[in-house]
């Protein structure tokens, strides 16, 4: 139990929707970081969030974006799906800081159809 | 190249193995992660390091800064030992970037 909860589990969307996948984390943890996984691959860094403002991005486009509120909840936007944002989106929770252990949520399975 | 490898990409060995996980790269970093990633996608993070050695339980993780190199070892391996276990690093530079390896896949048979 990593006190990290995200919701859907699982979604189906067609090309061209738009999908908000979310984030609670643990009480204090003040810092949130989005992956994604595809099939077989290791996590890919999307973007982090630190006291509800964005500070770090991975190689991922404008249409993915997110959010983080004051109740250490967060949110994961995707604009205009395509086929191969098919993955299992992770949030993770930490203590700010370079050494803040890691807490991952069970992740969002999205299929884009 | 990618700036984590890790070694073997898949491993099979029976219950009772001694079992070691390579983890190597390429960037400065501040912190090596070591994660365990179950069938259905939750990742539980194992350790994580920024030098020396680290032990929980029938697990150990090491790191060489210089060498830029870290192992993941599970002594008396157990089948519910079984999973994708994923070395991922904080690089000093990328500000906020984890950068993780492709994982590698135990089985430990009974």
């Amino acid at each position: 139990e990593t006190g990290v909860t995200q919701s859907p589990t699982h979604l189906i969307k067609t090309r061209g929707q738009q999908v908000t996948l979310r984030c609670s984390s643990q009480s204090g943890h003040n810092t949130v970081s989005w992956y994604q996984q595809a099939l077989g691959q290791g996590p890919q860094f999307i973007f982090q969030y630190y006291r509800e403002e964005e500070n770090g991005r991975g190689n991922f486009p404008p249409r993915f974006s997110g959010l983080q509120f004051p109740n250490y909840s967060s949110e994961l936007n995707v604009n205009a799906l395509e086929l191969d944002d098919s993955a299992l989106y992770l949030c993770a929770s930490s203590l700010p800081g370079d050494t803040g252990e890691l807490f991952f949520g069970e992740g969002s399975r999205l299929t884009v159809l | 190249k990618n700036e984590v490898e890790q070694s073997p990409q898949n491993l099979t060995a029976q219950e009772g193995e001694f079992i070691t996980i390579n983890c190597s790269y390429s960037v400065g970093i501040s912190a090596l992660h070591w994660l365990q990633q179950h069938p259905g996608g939750g990742i539980v993070s194992l350790f994580m390091l920024s030098s020396g050695k680290k032990k929980h339980g029938r697990l150990i993780a090491t790191i060489n800064i210089q060498e830029k190199h870290s192992s993941l070892h599970i002594t008396a391996s157990h089948p519910r030992d079984s999973a994708v276990y994923i070395c991922a690093v904080r690089s000093r530079q990328g500000a906020q970037k984890l950068v993780f390896g492709q994982g590698t896949r135990l089985t430990i048979n009974p």
